[in-house]
């Protein structure tokens, strides 16, 4: 079956680490984005790229890294710059960027001690 | 400033009367607006988009208005079951970037 695989499910990170979320997608399609969702917001957008080896930044790219070296996978890094790591982070992809509805994984929440 | 409000954080409805959610927005001019469907812990699944040039939209039991004059849609369940316990989420159109609301958590109670 097609769609977008992210793992962890839940990650534990303790203050000064950098951690790297996984997001693979088998469904052919040229754009991916990270999304991150906080209690009582919407979801907000890190990073998107619309073909490999090109992203741009979101809203909220300070503190998270991206690359794109293959069409299917679209790994996040939060690094030790995020102030506030903690929260669900959630991958999708979709055909293309216009009119096009968002295709998502099933997320992964990041915990940081 | 830009803004998208979607009404009450938490909408509670009796099975088999339709639930009514409403998407507000402040500042933007979108040419498409979407709405999703989240459950706890999980990921988004997209429901139904809408255009500009739309004013309604149906599919089964669900039905999307959108008034570009007023700046709002609306997400309609009729005939609500304890199935359709979720959280609906509104999206918006921003030059291709979507935007999206803080979602209505509906309850539906058998």
């Amino acid at each position: 079956d097609g769609g977008i695989t992210q793992s962890p499910k839940y990650l534990f990170r303790k203050e000064g680490q950098n951690v790297t979320l996984s997001c693979e997608q088998n469904l052919n399609h040229d754009a991916m984005y990270w999304y991150r969702q906080d209690p009582g917001q919407g979801l907000r957008l890190i990073y998107y790229s619309q073909i490999v080896n090109d992203f741009q930044k979101g809203d909220i790219a300070e503190g998270y890294s991206v690359s794109r070296e293959k069409k299917e996978s679209f790994p996040l890094t939060v690094t030790s710059a995020q102030k506030n790591p903690t929260a669900f982070y959630l991958c999708a992809s979709s055909i293309g960027t216009s009119a096009g509805e968002l295709f998502f994984g099933e997320g992964s929440r990041l915990t940081v001690l | 400033s830009q803004k998208i409000e979607q009404n009450s954080e938490a909408l509670n409805i009796q099975e088999g009367k339709t639930a009514t959610l409403t998407c507000n927005y402040t500042n933007y001019s979108p040419a498409y607006l979407q709405w999703y469907r989240q459950d706890p812990g999980r990921g988004p699944v997209f429901l139904l988009l809408i255009r500009e040039n739309e004013k309604e939209k149906r599919k089964e039991r669900l039905k999307v208005t959108f008034d570009t004059t007023l700046k709002q849609s609306l997400f309609h369940i009729t005939a609500s079951q304890p199935a359709d316990s979720a959280t609906y989420l509104c999206a918006l159109d921003d030059n291709n970037d979507m935007r999206f609301g803080a979602g209505t958590r509906l309850t539906v109670k058998p």
